[in-house]
């Protein structure tokens, strides 16, 4: 089967870091995608990995372990504009490979 | 700047009504999805299509149909609207060589 596994809800201060985790069980994988989507919006596209190891974007850094159906996204010098839920996709593989979303975490930034 | 845009933000309709909702998105992709969200659900999938009049069932394609006879535009169609399809509907589209979707911006749809 197939499963998506991240915490449900986060909560951080302002300025620090945090590391949101994200376990899956796919019937195949190309990659994995990390959306960020605030309340009442659509999703959008914060990173992609392929290969194992850290990708770094600014202050977003995204993880992936092919080998233990693992991936982090880490979120550096938090600001409250970051509350928002987090949604970890991996490739599905297949001849459609398509994505499939985790319920996603949703991170509270306090001052 | 790329752009999926969906007919309405907000809908409300009466149980047994036909729902029909629109997704245009201008980026010549050949994939369109077409989700729904539900607190602690995440997105399910509902139906995709990854060619012109080409379609997919997805995890939750029960009570929906979808139609796509342009390659920008996938309708979903709810043949009779039922209380629990009340939910937030959210198209999205993907090339077939990256899978980055993009997403509109949802429909909120309450059925009463």
């Amino acid at each position: 089967g197939q499963n998506i596994d991240q915490p449900t809800e986060m909560t951080a201060t302002e300025g620090a870091i945090v590391q949101i985790n994200c376990t899956y069980q796919t019937s195949g994988f190309n990659g994995l995608f990390w959306y960020q989507q605030h309340a009442g919006e659509a999703p959008t596209f914060l990173s992609y990995n392929v290969l194992d190891g850290l990708e770094e974007k600014g202050r977003f850094s995204s993880f992936l372990s092919r080998s233990k159906g693992y991936s982090y996204l880490l979120l550096k010098e938090l600001q409250m504009k970051d509350s928002a839920s987090y949604l970890c996709a991996p490739e599905g593989g297949g001849a459609t490979n398509k994505l499939i979303f985790g319920t996603g975490t949703l991170l509270a930034v306090q001052p | 700047d790329v752009k999926v845009t969906q007919s309405s933000r907000y809908l409300v309709k009466r149980t047994g009504e036909k729902v029909f909702l629109e997704c245009v998105q201008d980026m010549d992709h050949e994939n369109m999805f077409w989700y729904r969200q539900d607190p602690g659900l995440g997105l399910r999938l509902i139906y995709f299509s990854y060619d012109v009049k080409m379609k997919e069932k997805g995890d939750i394609p029960e009570g929906y149909s979808v139609s796509r006879e342009k390659k920008e535009r996938f309708s979903l169609i709810l043949e009779s609207a039922s209380t629990n399809q009340t939910s937030m509907y959210l198209c999205a589209s993907s090339s077939i060589s990256y899978n980055e979707q993009f997403f509109g911006p949802g429909t909120r749809l309450t059925v009463l």
